[in-house]
């Protein structure tokens, strides 16, 4: 099955400065990947996702590239905020018309400090 | 717009006993998914449910189940509970093939 690798499983950055958060997958048919974020208490929400069709796409702050040759896919947000601070989850998929799972990495614990 | 809604938000149970979870969706959404969330194993799938019917299923032994609703809300059962099943349960509801949307989870924990 699917295996998805995330890296590094902490962050520390200083408020202003880019975070970037790597992850690697196994499947070749994989060709959905989105990114979660989960603050304390709460469930993981969706912040951005890219599919297999697509190597690059941006939202305000966030960006996620897509490399389908190496595997990899990696978030960046730039001048982040304290409010950044939470755990990010990469995960990847094969989506059809039959639905999909989600296999996720184990994720990555982002501090911004003021 | 009201979210993905779990209930209970917490429980606890002794081993050898069952529960029941339950998720109502996003209105409109007809696709539920459930996923198990621990601290060694991360999110792992469980099953998603779409039109009352078990579309996928992810690697969980035969004591986890569940169901859907014509309404399409959900419910699942975990059987004789075990320690290690302890984890935070989540519900995810989708449009067709968009993202999913997940409710704040059901804390289980099992002493």
């Amino acid at each position: 099955g699917e295996n998805v690798e995330q890296h590094p499983s902490t962050l520390s950055v200083q408020e202003g400065d880019s975070a970037v958060i790597k992850c690697t997958y196994s499947d070749s048919a994989s060709n959905y990947f989105p990114w979660y974020k989960q603050e304390l208490g709460k469930g993981p929400q969706l912040i951005i996702d890219i599919r297999s069709n697509v190597g690059e796409k941006k939202d305000q702050r966030i960006a996620v590239t897509l490399n389908k040759t190496a595997k990899h896919f990696s978030l960046h947000i730039t001048e982040t905020q304290p409010e950044d601070s939470a755990v990010y989850f990469c995960a990847a998929s094969t989506q059809s018309n039959s639905g999909y799972a989600l296999n996720f990495g184990k994720g990555t614990s982002l501090l911004v400090t003021p | 717009k009201a979210g993905v809604t779990q209930t209970p938000r917490y429980l606890i149970k002794t081993r050898g006993q069952q529960v029941t979870l339950s998720c109502s969706p996003i209105s409109g959404h007809r696709s539920v998914s459930w996923y198990q969330q621990t601290p060694g194993q991360g999110l792992q799938f469980l099953f998603e449910y779409f039109s009352e019917t078990q579309r996928n299923k992810g690697n969980f032994p035969g004591r986890f189940s569940g169901r859907q609703f014509s309404n399409s809300r959900s419910e699942m059962n975990v059987s004789t509970l075990e320690l290690g099943d302890s984890a935070l349960y989540l519900c995810a509801s989708q449009p067709s093939n968009y993202g999913y949307t997940f409710g704040s989870g059901t804390r289980l924990t099992v002493v």
